[in-house]
């Protein structure tokens, strides 16, 4: 079965200092994978997603993601966190086929900056 | 573009009443999803359609949910009766294709006393 796990609950960083949140996922075919962002009582926002090709996929906001094949990871990292990046993280992976399909996601990181 | 809307945005009911969630998505998306999240979990899929015509809703608690998406435009979700642990925010997406990016809305809060 398809299943994606964000193995930190929650992250606290410095402003300024580097990120890396961690994904695992569990799929049988090439993946689909995602990383989604959501503040508070806000809905989710696409940071940037890895469909095929390039390994290194940037997003928005200053954020790139590498997907290894070998360790099943789409670990999500940041060189700079700013105060404005505390949020929820979500990995998730893609399962899809001819008729439909779905996103499987994590139970998420939480990321608290430190000023 | 107008992104996903939905509403109400917070609800607060008694355990046995039912409670009414509405989405309206991005113009044009085919493909539309209700997702559940509970409180310090990610989403969990309850249904999809494509236009009008449901998917997927193996995770769709039949006894109590129910969604419908008249003239593959708006959908409604529909809890009855709630139960406490229907306490979740309900989130809307809609995607252009059966493939790829979700487009989510800011969720719908449901408290269950």
């Amino acid at each position: 079965a398809q299943s994606v796990t964000q193995p930190d609950i929650h992250i606290t960083v410095s402003e300024g200092a580097s990120l890396e949140l961690r994904c695992n996922y569990s799929y049988g075919a090439t993946p689909y994978l995602f990383w989604y962002v959501q503040s508070p009582g806000q809905g989710l926002q696409l940071l940037l997603k890895y469909f095929s090709g390039d390994t290194l996929v940037q997003g928005i906001k200053g954020f790139e993601a590498e997907f290894k094949r070998s360790q099943s990871s789409f670990n999500l990292r940041k060189p700079s966190v700013h105060w404005s990046d505390a949020a929820e993280y979500f990995c998730a992976v893609g399962a899809f086929y001819n008729q439909g399909g779905k996103l499987i996601f994590g139970q998420g990181t939480e990321l608290s900056v430190k000023p | 573009e107008a992104g996903v809307a939905q509403s109400p945005r917070y609800k607060i009911i008694e355990k046995r009443q039912s409670v009414a969630f509405w989405c309206n998505p991005i113009s044009g998306h085919a493909t539309l999803y209700w997702y559940q999240q509970i409180l310090g979990q990610g989403p969990k899929l309850l249904i999809q359609f494509q236009n009008n015509g449901v998917v997927d809703d193996s995770q769709l608690p039949k006894d109590r949910f129910s969604a419908e998406r008249l003239k593959g435009v708006d959908s409604t979700l529909k809890i009855q009766p709630a139960k406490l642990e229907d306490s979740a925010v309900y989130l809307c997406a809609s995607s252009p294709t059966l493939a790829g990016e979700l487009f989510f809305g800011e969720g719908s809060r449901l408290t269950v006393l």
